[in-house]
């Protein structure tokens, strides 16, 4: 079974612009979720879809926003870049909610390194 | 609200040394509890995950962690440590809540 891809791997923005990532599941996986991690702020959560619905957002501002489409395939967006936003973007897919107690492990992509120029 | 602590931010030993990494937790209900590990410019792996079934859980290369609800922890351990371990290692808790919280991280170094 293959696992999660992302894409693209490595990407390279300047202040303002805007990106789009994307992220395929496991197949049959109908949760997905993304993270973004920095040295300075470790691994934090972004939001996770389940079933083309957003069910849980952290606490990031509105220029990251992300949809799940009927595939279970993902994408996050962030609008008008800033530097503070480079980083590795990781995805996740479980069969379930992630955080249910349910006891779903997330399967992880090998992430999307974004650089903020 | 849930929240999960990893004690030590890096640990170092040598090679074929036990290796003990910390973690605490807090949660207002009946936990579920997950130890993944990641390499250097890769995704997170699952090592092992605390389903209440028992206490004492065997994860891959080796790696066990045990819980123990009196003392709210789930720490990691390995009795021999090889250079390929040396990795960042997350603790994550689970709850009713429905989100995922993930540690700091430990960064494992691993001397020859």
């Amino acid at each position: 079974k293959a696992g999660v891809t992302q894409t693209p791997r490595y990407l390279i923005k300047t202040r303002g612009q805007q990106v789009t990532l994307s992220c395929s599941p496991i197949s049959g996986h109908r949760s997905v979720s993304w993270y973004q991690q920095t040295p300075g702020q470790g691994l934090q959560f972004l939001f996770e879809y389940f079933s083309e619905t957003q069910r849980n957002k952290g606490n990031f501002p509105g220029r990251f926003s992300g949809r799940q489409f009927s595939n279970s395939r993902s994408e996050m967006n962030v609008s008008t870049l800033e530097l503070g936003d480079s980083a590795l973007y990781l995805c996740a897919s479980s069969w379930g909610l992630a955080g249910a107690r349910s006891y779903n492990e997330q399967f992880f992509g090998p992430g999307t390194r974004l650089t903020v120029l | 609200a849930q929240s999960v602590t990893q004690l030590d931010s890096h640990v170092s030993v040598s090679e074929g040394t036990p290796v003990l990494l910390r973690c605490n937790y807090s949660s207002s209900y009946s936990p579920s509890l997950f130890w993944y590990v990641q390499h250097p410019n890769k995704g997170l792996q699952l090592l092992l995950k605390y389903t209440s079934a028992a206490t004492l859980v065997k994860g891959i290369n080796g790696f066990e962690a045990e819980f123990k609800k009196s003392e709210t922890s789930f720490h990691l351990t390995k009795p021999s440590a090889h250079m390929s371990d040396a990795a960042e290692y997350f603790c994550v808790v689970n709850t009713n809540a429905g989100k995922s919280t993930f540690g700091d991280g430990t960064t494992l170094t691993v001397k020859p």
